[in-house]
């Protein structure tokens, strides 16, 4: 049991190359995120999404894209890469939060992360 | 959307002193209230957390405790040891469309 793993776990890009990280959880979740974290300003969601084949926006969604064709992954993708996204990216997944199923898990919607991915953009 | 403020951003605390850490969140429809710990180059875990119908919640050295009607919730952390030395952070959910985070305490124990 992996939990969550996430690839590459460094990358150093040149400005307007593409690249994507990929998530991959085998828990059965449900829900898979992925946040950006920089110092002074604590975790910031990029996308997420509540299922295979759906996804939503977050707080930072710009210049990012997702996918979730399978419920196991969930890839993050940098188009046109930009020295404002450097950073070290988090991917985490959870049950959805329903409080009384009793199961710990379903019932506080832990996050569970990966070890992290660092990039940087030249 | 939430927005969760956090203070203070650095605490330095001596060896066995508890320390406290306070957040606050702007909506009202919010009911999860995790705490997650970040050791130097490692992914945030979860600590502890507390639902709204809940007013305090304990587990051994730590304990949270929250304020809906002021929409304020607190860390706190009695006996400190040099393995609490970390960055932590509040977060709040009204939902389970992804926590939003505040920016970080980093708590440094003293020897």
């Amino acid at each position: 049991n992996a939990g969550v793993t996430q690839t590459p776990k460094f990358r150093v890009l040149k400005t307007g190359q593409s690249m994507t990280l990929l998530c991959a959880q085998d828990m059965n979740h449900e829900y898979m995120y992925w946040y950006r974290q920089d110092p002074g300003m604590g975790l910031r969601l990029i996308h997420y999404s509540v299922g295979e084949g759906t996804t939503a926006k977050g707080e930072v969604p710009d210049g990012y894209n997702v996918s979730r064709l399978k419920k196991q992954n969930f890839l993050l993708g940098l188009e046109s890469a930009a020295p404002s996204q450097t950073s070290v990216y988090f991917c985490a997944s959870s049950y959805p939060f329903e409080p009384g199923q009793g199961n710990l898990a379903l019932d506080t919607g832990e996050l569970f992360f990966g070890e992290g991915s660092r990039l940087t953009v030249l | 959307g939430e927005n969760v403020e956090q203070h203070p951003s650095t605490l330095s605390v001596q060896e066995g002193d508890s320390a406290v850490i306070k957040c606050t969140y702007s909506d009202s429809a919010s009911n999860y209230f995790p705490w997650y710990k970040q050791e130097l180059g490692k992914r945030p875990q979860l600590i502890i957390d507390i639902r709204s119908n809940v007013g305090e919640k304990k587990d051994q050295r730590i304990a949270v405790t929250l304020n809906k009607t002021a929409k304020h919730f607190s860390l706190h952390i009695t006996e400190t040891q040099p393995e609490d030395s970390a960055v932590y952070f509040c977060a709040a959910a009204g939902d389970a469309d992804g926590l939003t985070f505040g920016k970080g305490t980093h708590l440094i124990i003293q020897p």
